[in-house]
């Protein structure tokens, strides 16, 4: 079956730094990817959509310049959190969606990457 | 390899009827449940959980069901409504980390 890993799963920070978290499609190449964060009560709510080689696509509210995603590969696609605040604390969830001819588009989520900014 | 399963891709039901969604899981360790529905477009919303140490927990219309002797999870939806028509994701938690399903997705014809 299709995994996606994320590093790191737990960071913890300095308010004012940066930090990046991978997300890794490992045995499928994942034409699109997408970077969520939990909120209480446990929704995900989606933050970005990329696809590969092109600029990500950003959901209303959510700050392109402070959460940059690159997606510079089908098995690789970077969140990077810029100038980290503590509100910026929560849990964030990469998903790669496979498609092969003309089965149906397939979501494999990340294990998720806990941050914490003090 | 996959630890949460979702071994049937779509699934259809007549309005009114029960929808019954599936997951199977491998790892014993998990200890918390989740199920999510997504529409398209949107994040995942979460729907209903459990403990590992019940084995069912109610919330209206939807009932999951844990099986922890055959790893299975089960989603129960009575009566089904065309609302309810999206993709249904199941969870499971290890420590601080969470495994998904690849979805169902339910079709709730009027």
């Amino acid at each position: 079956g299709a995994v996606v890993s994320q590093h790191p799963s737990r960071v913890i920070c300095k308010s004012g730094t940066s930090v990046k978290i991978e997300c890794r499609s490992l045995d499928f190449q994942a034409t699109t990817m997408f970077w969520y964060r939990q909120f209480p009560k446990q929704s995900l709510m989606l933050m970005a959509t990329s696809n590969e080689g092109s600029k990500a696509t950003y959901e209303q509210g959510v700050e392109k310049d402070k959460f940059l995603i690159n997606h510079a590969s089908l098995t690789l696609s970077t969140l990077t959190v810029t100038s980290a605040h503590p509100e910026d604390s929560s849990f964030y969830i990469c998903s790669g969606q496979y498609r092969s001819g003309t089965a149906r588009e397939t979501q494999y989520f990340g294990p998720g990457t806990r941050l914490l900014v003090l | 390899d996959q630890q949460v399963k979702q071994n049937s891709p779509s699934l259809s039901v007549q309005e009114g009827r029960i929808s019954i969604l599936n997951c199977d899981y491998t790892n014993s360790m998990f200890d918390y449940f989740l199920w999510y529905k997504k529409y398209p477009a949107e994040g995942p919303t979460f729907l209903i959980s459990i403990s590992s140490i019940k084995d069912k927990n109610e919330d209206g219309r939807f009932t999951v069901f844990l099986n922890k002797s055959a790893k299975h999870l089960s989603l129960h939806i009575v009566p089904s409504q065309p609302g309810d028509s999206a993709v249904y994701f199941c969870a499971a938690r290890f420590g601080n980390q969470f495994y998904f399903g690849t979805g169902t997705s339910l079709t709730v014809i009027p």
